[in-house]
């Protein structure tokens, strides 16, 4: 089975703070993911990198940063949080392929992210 | 840049009863796929279903596609209270490469024991 792991299920940090969101799949997947959840917002797509050391920026990237040092990994880095970043994290991977192809997504459990 | 938008935002049912949940999209696709997420959790991919299909059966669940307006509906049938979740569609547009899926707003299901 394919896993997605965030490392951290809650975190409460600071305004100012720099946070690091870590995410790890474990299917050589080349497509990873960052969303971020919000009640009345659906998912919304923050980064996304389809290769090593490549990002792409989604719908909703200010204030994030990511990093693809290695293929299994994409961390998610927000260099100064502020309370509006304050949500639901979810990090995703897929394989090589065109998702209109039908390529399906697999999702982390999801980081809780306070700022206060 | 949302695509599927589901309807309704929320549904409450008795165990037992067909839950049906709706999902319009705005471009042409290749594929829908609905996923699910129990509170608090990932989402959890459903099933797929293709633009040359009109329904596909998975267990409980039957999902349709109208190419022509655009839109899917899940049915979850003989719901049980494990049932419990929110219901999401995705797409990605067919002629867009490959660029990441788009989810809709989510179908809070609720069953009722």
């Amino acid at each position: 089975d394919v896993k997605v792991t965030q490392s951290s299920r809650y975190l409460v940090k600071r305004t100012g703070e720099k946070v690091f969101l870590e995410c790890v799949q474990d299917m050589d997947h080349e497509n990873m993911f960052w969303y971020r959840q919000d009640p009345g917002l659906g998912l919304r797509l923050i980064y996304f990198s389809y290769d090593v050391k490549m990002k792409e920026k989604g719908d909703i990237p200010e204030g994030y940063s990511v990093s693809r040092e290695k293929k299994e990994r994409f961390s998610l880095i927000l260099e100064s949080a502020s309370t509006n970043q304050t949500s639901m994290y979810l990090c995703a991977s897929s394989n090589r392929g065109p998702h209109s192809s039908g390529n399906t997504i697999y999702f982390g459990e999801g980081s809780w992210l306070t700022v206060v | 840049s949302q695509q599927g938008e589901e309807d309704p935002q929320a549904l409450s049912i008795q165990e037992g009863e067909n839950a049906t949940m709706n999902c319009s999209y705005k471009t042409s696709i290749n594929n829908l796929q609905w996923y699910r997420q129990n509170s608090g959790r990932g989402l959890v991919h459903l099933i797929l279903i293709r633009s040359n299909e009109r329904e596909k059966h998975s267990g409980r669940l039957r999902v349709t596609l109208d190419t022509s307006k655009k839109s899917s509906s899940l049915l979850i049938t003989a719901s049980r209270a494990a049932d419990t979740a929110s219901y999401f569609c995705a797409t990605a547009s067919r002629n867009s490469g490959n660029t990441p899926l788009v989810f809709g707003k989510g179908t809070r299901l609720s069953v009722i024991a």
